[in-house]
């Protein structure tokens, strides 16, 4: 069964810095979506993806926040100046379509902020 | 507003007894799925059930849009099931975007 690959699994970065974090959604898939889990929290979304462009984005996008589309296959999340709040568990999804069609998880980048 | 409400917030059995999960959801809503979050932190897909029952093998879940809520009943259960459950909710009308609940967390004792 087609599933949606993050790299890495866990990435380790200074306050201040710039992070990539990586998704390779399933191929016949068109809507791309990326949430956040803090540690012991539920899961939010960020923001989601479709047609090289930002359909809609929560609170927690701002700024320092970006997606692209780089080529056919990957689908990143930059975050520009991390900030001790930014450690999460960052999780990338793609659905056929939107609205009635399952999202498939991928298995999550836990990403810490020292 | 719209909201995603679980419950109970966290359950202990014994191996071998049934459980009863609940989601309750405040709009009418065109995705709503089911996730187990094992200690590794992935969330593993469960159900895909706006309405309806489904059954897969010891987990069922039943959606009933129209009242607002769904369930998802474990039977049987094993020291593997525990961990954390979450209803997600894509709401009518959205972009798709799914909001999940705050989860029930599971502990099966052997």
């Amino acid at each position: 069964e087609p599933e949606v690959t993050q790299t890495p699994s866990h990435q380790v970065t200074q306050m201040g810095q710039e992070v990539i974090l990586r998704c390779v959604p399933i191929s016949n898939h068109l809507y791309f979506y990326w949430y956040r889990q803090i540690l012991g929290q539920k899961v939010e979304f960020l923001v989601s993806f479709y047609n090289n462009e930002i359909s809609e984005k929560s609170e927690i996008f701002d700024d320092q926040f970006s997606v692209e589309r780089p080529d056919g296959s990957n689908f990143t999340l930059k975050i520009r100046s991390t900030k001790l709040e930014d450690s999460a568990m960052y999780f990338c999804a793609s659905s056929e379509l939107t609205g009635d069609q399952p999202q498939h998880f991928g298995d999550g980048t836990r990403l810490s902020i020292l | 507003g719209i909201q995603v409400e679980q419950s109970p917030p966290d359950l202990i059995l014994q191996e071998g007894a049934n459980s009863t999960l609940r989601c309750n959801f405040s709009d009418s809503v065109n995705n709503l799925q089911w996730f187990h979050q094992n200690p590794w932190g992935q969330l593993i897909n469960l159900f895909y059930i706006p309405s309806g029952t489904k059954q897969n093998g010891r987990l069922s879940a039943t959606t009933v849009a129209t009242e607002r809520y769904s369930l998802l009943y474990i039977s049987s259960s094993q020291t593997t099931d525990s961990g954390v459950y979450f209803c997600a909710v894509g709401f009518a009308g959205s972009q798709g975007n799914l909001i999940f609940g705050k989860g029930t967390k599971l502990s099966v004792k052997p």
